[in-house]
């Protein structure tokens, strides 16, 4: 158990539709980073945020978009779905900026039909 | 953050000791190399980084060569549990925490 937690685990909808994925990180992780994981892609970073504030983004797209709350839970919205949205979406927590290790939660799994 | 070379996948019989490589020949003075691995569908863990000296820890060695261009995770007995895709990844402390990840080894590890 990383202490990282997401939810939904399982999320199944429908094409244009509206979802949030939500992330509590570790106890006192002020980070949290978001990535994508789809069946023919890698790991895609999407962002990162830090003590609320923005702190770097990746392939982030327009329909998607985040943000990190002052009691330092986080959550991913993903507007107007498409079937290529369907994958993995991984929350990860760190202690600080700097520090090296990254601690995953178990993932949210969306699909889109 | 440098690029990584890895095998695409590699196999290691169970209890015997799995190398992985990793090149990562433009690798700069301030930049570390990590190992994290992904069981399937399951999020990343972490397991080792070091910089320019060896480093073990309850999980594996990593070891990284004199020029720092290329580095070798070794698990020294390999179980089943073990099979998953393994990412060297070359990051620099001062970009911030967020990682990029290639597309890693695919190890499987044999009865």
């Amino acid at each position: 158990d990383s202490g990282v937690t997401q939810t939904p685990k399982h999320l199944i909808t429908a094409t244009g539709q509206r979802v949030t994925l939500r992330c509590s990180p570790r106890s006192g992780d002020l980070s949290v980073y978001w990535y994508q994981q789809s069946l023919d892609q890698g790991l895609q970073f999407l962002i990162q945020y830090y003590n609320g504030e923005e702190r770097a983004k990746g392939n982030i797209l327009e329909r998607f978009s985040a943000q990190q709350f002052p009691d330092l839970h986080s959550e991913l919205n993903l507007s107007s779905l498409e079937l290529g949205d369907s994958a993995l979406y991984f929350c990860a927590s760190s202690g600080g900026v700097m520090t090296g290790e990254l601690f995953f939660g178990e993932g949210s799994r969306l699909t889109v039909l | 953050d440098a690029k990584t070379t890895q095998p695409t996948s590699m196999d290691c019989a169970e209890g015997r000791a799995a190398n992985l490589p990793c090149n990562h020949s433009t690798i700069s003075g301030n930049e570390y190399v990590y190992w994290y691995r992904q069981i399937h569908s399951q999020g990343p863990q972490y397991i080792i980084h070091g910089l320019k000296n060896n480093e073990t820890n309850e999980m594996a060695s990593l070891i990284i060569t004199e020029d720092r261009k290329s580095s070798t995770l070794i698990l020294p007995h390999a179980t089943l549990r073990d099979t998953a895709v393994y990412y060297c990844i070359v990051r620099a402390t001062n970009t911030g925490n967020q990682f990029y990840f290639g597309t890693g080894t695919s190890l499987t590890v044999i009865p």
